[in-house]
Parts: structure tokens; sequence; C-alpha cells
């Protein structure tokens, strides 16, 4: 399973941009790539998921480049309510999907 | 209700007893997967079933954990002798089968050992 690196916490303001970058250096070619959102006594809520070039839904936006080996969460306009830790995954969903979730990053939106 | 539905909420019990955990995945979802997440920590595999094909069980950290799910729907994750150590939030997730569905994610049960 591919190994992810994405920074532990990052501050932002109400309606800021937030961009969060994932490193995954060794995805292979059947990997996706999975943003998960978890409020905190909660499970981990999906967010978006893409394999390349850029996807967006009416949460966020995921920006993935040609080579594959990182990708960025964009969430426009955060509110309050946006703070939450987010997870990066990368994985083959036919393999059996067993995600592999690393700290994630925590996400404090600040009034 | 069309979530996962995960019982109990919330279980405290006594070191050295067993503990029984359920999860209700979305109707039609044919895999269905155990997750533990120990406190401000990520989410660590536990077993995988998909179908009427045996389950995955690599990520059970010892034999006292086991699992099963009756009739492709409801699962129970059992553990035995349970140690302080297994506290931690269990979580269970369930999709549809097929390339790229993600995974959706109950709540939990908190478990505690005193």
């Amino acid at each position: 399973l591919a190994k992810t690196t994405q920074p532990i916490s990052m501050d932002s303001y109400e309606g800021q941009e937030v961009n969060i970058t994932c490193s995954h250096n060794n995805i292979a070619t059947n990997d996706y790539i999975t943003w998960y959102q978890q409020f905190p006594s909660q499970g981990p809520r999906f967010i978006i998921q893409g394999y390349k070039t850029k996807v967006t839904n009416e949460v966020a936006s995921l920006f993935i480049p040609a080579d594959r080996k990182s990708s960025t969460l964009s969430l426009p306009r955060v509110s309050l309510s946006d703070t939450a830790v987010y997870y990066c995954l990368v994985g083959d969903p036919a393999a059996g999907n067993k995600l592999t979730f690393g700290g994630g990053t925590r996400v404090l939106v600040k009034p | 209700g069309a979530g996962v539905s995960q019982s109990p909420s919330n279980k405290v019990t006594e070191k050295g007893k067993d503990v029984e955990l359920r999860c209700d995945p979305i109707s039609g979802h044919t895999a269905l997967y155990w997750y533990r997440q120990s406190l401000g920590q990520g989410l660590e595999f536990l077993i995988y079933f998909q179908g009427n094909s045996a389950p995955d069980k690599s990520g059970l950290p010892s034999d006292r954990f086991s699992a099963e799910r009756t009739g492709g729907s409801v699962s129970t994750l059992t553990i035995q002798r349970t140690q302080q150590e297994d506290s931690a939030v269990y979580l269970c997730a369930s999709s549809l089968e097929g390339y790229s569905e993600p995974q959706h994610f109950g709540d939990g049960t908190r478990l505690s050992i005193l």
C-alpha cells in the first residue's frame, strides 16, 4: 500500500480557501486517491476521490498532477464547521480496498 | 437511516471480559470493513469481508479478535479476554462492490477497558 505524507495541522480563517497537499511518491498504477473528513466522535466521511487531473464536487476539488506523486485537496471558502481532520489515502480498490490511514491533517478554521 | 449503523455507541467493561460489537452496513453493500482508532491516531485496518469470499483477517492484532458476517449483511466483531490496550474506537465501513467504490463509515463504538 502506498505511503502518504501530509501536514500535521493547518490553521485558516472563515471564508478562505484551504489547500492540503498529500505526497504519495510510490503510488501504483491502479491506485486511486481518496480524501476523508473526520469530526470528533464521528466516523470518517468520504469527501472526494480521483485518479488523475482534476475532480470537483459540491464540497471540494482534488488536483492531481500528471506524475500522480502528490495531490491537493482544495476546500473553497471554509467555515467554522470545516474544522476537522482530513485524511489522504491511496489504494487499489480492486485489491480489497484496505485503506491505510495516516495521521491526517488537523484543520482549524478560526473566526 | 440509510447509513452504516454501529452498536453500542459506547461500551465500558472490565479487563478479561468478552465484548461483541455490531455493525449494520448500508443495504446492498457487499464489502464490509472493521478498523480500530486509538485516541488521536489514524485508523488501523482489522478485517475485510467481500461477498462470499473468505475474509481478509490480516489486520487482526491477536487471536483474541474475531469477526463474522452473517448472511452477507450484519457483522459482529468479538474481542475475548479484553485487555486495557484494546481500548479504542472501533469503526465499521461498507462499500459497493466495484472498482473505486468509496467506503462509508459508521460513527463507531467507543470501547473502554477498566
